[in-house]
């Protein structure tokens, strides 16, 4: 079984300051994990993604995550919050080996960055 | 790349009528997903497709559920006798092998 725990709902930041949007997963094999932002009435993009490597990766928009296997998380983050980073963020886990297919999606956590 | 394409995005329908969903992928990928999403809420994986074969179907997938992807190409999603707990965005994906699913922009189904 693979599941994802997104622990805030809203995060609230200025903008210019840094942001941090924290995942914790579970899955039973390696983790194949991804962050995801969706603006209303919208599907959702991509944003970056960790297999294996480097456990700082980096995505679009000058977002980047930290992979942490002890603690199980990764932590969406941006050195300086722009107001247009406002929107719906989704964590979401792969099994890479057994579950090829299945990805498994967090509840989301709203971002609102204030001017 | 002309995105993942879903039709029609909005639909609404009277209870236990059925209703049916398209999904046109990105022209070179090979897998396809479909996902239920309601508010508040992350998507929520209902099936997903390699070529033409349905490899995985969720427990959330009814039998009033159907889904085909009759030539590896565009995939339906079709809902019979629709209940008040269908009302969700369905989302579609699609993906080059294991590659980051995109989505496309969901049918939002509302019953009335």
């Amino acid at each position: 079984a693979q599941s994802v725990a997104q622990p805030e709902d809203q995060v609230n930041v200025a903008e210019g300051n840094p942001l941090t949007v924290k995942c914790t997963y579970s899955v039973s094999g390696n983790p194949y994990l991804f962050w995801y932002v969706q603006y209303p009435n919208r599907g959702l993009q991509f944003l970056l993604k960790y297999i294996t490597g480097d456990n700082l990766v980096k995505g679009s928009y000058g977002f980047e995550a930290e992979f942490n296997k002890s603690q199980t998380s990764f932590h969406l983050k941006k050195p300086s919050a722009l107001v247009s980073d406002s929107a719906l963020y989704f964590c979401a886990v792969r099994d890479f080996i057994t579950n090829a297919g299945k990805s498994t999606f967090g509840d989301g956590t709203t971002l609102t960055v204030k001017p | 790349d002309t995105g993942v394409s879903q039709n029609p995005r909005h639909k609404i329908t009277k209870r236990g009528q059925n209703v049916t969903f398209r999904c046109d992928p990105i022209s070179e990928h090979n897998r396809l997903y479909w996902y239920r999403q309601t508010l508040g809420q992350g998507p929520e994986f209902l099936t997903y497709f390699q070529n033409e074969a349905q490899l995985e179907k969720s427990r959330l997938l009814s039998d009033r559920f159907s889904a085909e992807r009759p030539k590896g190409s565009f995939s339906t999603l079709e809902i019979q006798r629709t209940e008040q707990g269908d009302s969700a965005m369905y989302l579609c994906a699609s993906s080059d092998d294991s590659q980051p699913q995109h989505f496309g922009d969901g049918t939002r189904l509302s019953i009335l």
